[in-house]
């Protein structure tokens, strides 16, 4: 069975820091690989998918995240934080197209001043 | 852009009563979706639905639980006899353009409707 870990429920950064949230997955073939925010009292808004063959993958906001394989992992990273990057963000797996989305427990990213 | 609409935005219903979310999923997409997130708790995957039948469902979506297509557009989820459990946001969501049925699509997700059972 699929899973998505995050590690880290709770992530503070500074305005301007290195924004890096965890996500591991499992899976016993190569998955579809997302992350989606969301903001307070808002719906899923898909921030990247991850695309076979592409091992560093660009999304909207200036985030981007890599894959890799031997790691099982999809780690989101953006270079600068904005105060408005503050939001929940969640990692999702998937087997196929139209099929289920396994999503992790989310972290929650809050940027200071 | 192309988005998924849900109506109510939030529904206050009475245990035992029946509730019907709706959702109008993106026009050309094939498969629709719901899935639920309790307060402070993961998003869940509830029902898949494809070719007016469901194609995949969770363990959460049992005999209380049913989707439906009544129209073109429309998709809807209906709790018959809501508990306080079933209190949650739930969101609808789809997926996989018919034009273009092979790639590696994301699923669109609505601003939810957040059920709370009283």
């Amino acid at each position: 069975a699929q899973s998505v870990t995050q590690l880290g429920s709770h992530v503070s950064v500074s305005e301007g820091a290195l924004v890096l949230l965890r996500c591991n997955y499992s899976s016993s073939v190569p998955p579809y690989l997302f992350w989606y925010v969301q903001y307070p009292n808002q719906g899923l808004q898909l921030l990247l998918k991850y695309t076979t063959g592409a091992t560093l993958v660009k999304g909207i906001n200036g985030f981007e995240a890599e894959f890799k394989k031997s790691e099982t992992s999809f780690h989101l990273t953006k270079p600068s934080a904005h105060m408005s990057d503050a939001a929940e963000y969640f990692c999702a797996v998937s087997l196929q197209a139209g099929t289920a989305l396994i999503f992790g427990k989310g972290t929650t990213l809050s940027v200071s001043s | 852009e192309p988005e998924v609409t849900q109506t109510p935005s939030h529904q206050v219903t009475q245990m035992g009563q029946e509730v019907i979310l709706r959702c109008v999923p993106i026009s050309n997409h094939l498969y629709f979706y719901w899935y639920r997130q309790i307060l402070g708790q993961k998003v869940e995957f509830l029902v898949s639905f494809y070719n007016n039948e469901i194609s995949e469902k969770s363990e959460i979506f049992d005999d209380q639980f049913s989707v439906e297509r009544p129209d073109g557009s429309n998709f809807t989820l209906k709790i018959r006899s809501t508990k306080l459990e079933d209190s949650a946001m739930y969101f609808c969501a789809s997926s996989v353009d018919r034009d273009s049925p092979y790639s590696n699509q994301p699923q669109h997700f609505g601003d939810g409707t957040r059920l709370s059972i009283l």
